[in-house]
C-alpha cells in the first residue's frame, strides 16, 4: 500500500511553462509537506500544510504555489519555470502530535530546459 | 540561527568495519532529532525518532543516540546494503524540520 504518491516521476519541460506536480497521503495526516533536493542533496522545505492551511512558506518564490483541495491532497504549481527550479521535489506528511518522522513520496525530477 | 551539520560527507567502509555519522546541531525548542536513509532515486526513509539527551534507539545494525548538542548514528558491522545516504534533522517548536546535508556511506564487500 503506498502511503504518499507522487505523479509525475519525471517532468522534462521548457523554460517559461506552467506545470503542476500533485501528491497524494493515505496515512490520515494533517500536515503535508513539499520540499526541494537540490543537487547535492540538502533537502530543503518550501511550504506545509495544516488541514489546509499554509503554516509555512519558507522564502519561496511566488511562482511556486501549494493547493491542497483536501487533507489528503497537496499539489505543487509552478509557474515561468526557469533553469534553477530544476531539482527533485518531494512531497511528505506527518502527524505532529504523534512521536514520529515524516514519510516522504518516491519525488519528482524536474528538469528545466 | 538553526542549524544541522552531519560529518564526514562521505564515507566509505569494507564489510564489517564498524563506524558511526555525526549530526551536529543548533535549534531552539527542540522536538525532536529524526535519522533517515535514502537510497538513489528515492525519497527519504524514516528510521528513528530521538526526543532527549541520552536516549538511545536501534535496529538492526544501527543505533542513534542523542546528546544536547549531536547525535550519533552507530553501524555495527556494516554489510553492503546499508550503503545509502543517511539523513539527519530536526523538529522545533515551529514544527519545521531542518535537515542536514547527508552521509553518503558505500559498504564495500
Amino acid at each position: 500500500d503506498t502511503a504518499v504518491s507522487q505523479t509525475p516521476k519525471y517532468l522534462v519541460t521548457q523554460m517559461g511553462n506552467d506545470k503542476s506536480i500533485k501528491c497524494e497521503q493515505n496515512l490520515g495526516h494533517d500536515t503535508m509537506y513539499w520540499y526541494k533536493q537540490d543537487s547535492k542533496k540538502f533537502l530543503k522545505i518550501m511550504f506545509s500544510y495544516n488541514n489546509k492551511e499554509l503554516i509555512i512558506n519558507e522564502t519561496v518564490p511566488n511562482r511556486f504555489s501549494p493547493k491542497s483541495p483536501d487533507k489528503a491532497h497537496l499539489n505543487l504549481h509552478i509557474n515561468s519555470l526557469e533553469l534553477g527550479d530544476s531539482a527533485v521535489y518531494f512531497c511528505a506528511s506527518s502527524q505532529p502530535e504523534v512521536k514520529g518522522g515524516e514519510y516522504f513520496g518516491p519525488g519528482t525530477r524536474l528538469t528545466v530546459l | 540561527e538553526d542549524q544541522v551539520t552531519q560529518s564526514p560527507e562521505a564515507l566509505r567502509l569494507q564489510e564489517g568495519e564498524s563506524s558511526s555519522l555525526n549530526c551536529s546541531y543548533t535549534v531552539s525548542g527542540l522536538r525532536g532529532l529524526f535519522w533517515y536513509r535514502q537510497d538513489p532515486g528515492k525519497g527519504p526513509e524514516f528510521l528513528f525518532t530521538l526526543y532527549s539527551a541520552g536516549e538511545e534507539k536501534e535496529k538492526e545494525r544501527l543505533k542513534a543516540t542523542l546528546t544536547k548538542k549531536e547525535s550519533f548514528l552507530h553501524i555495527t558491522a556494516p554489510k553492503p546494503e546499508d550503503s545509502a545516504t543517511y539523513l539527519c534533522a530536526v523538529r522545533h517548536t515551529g514544527n519545521q524540520f531542518y535537515f542536514g546535508t547527508g552521509t553518503s556511506l558505500t559498504v564495500i564487500p
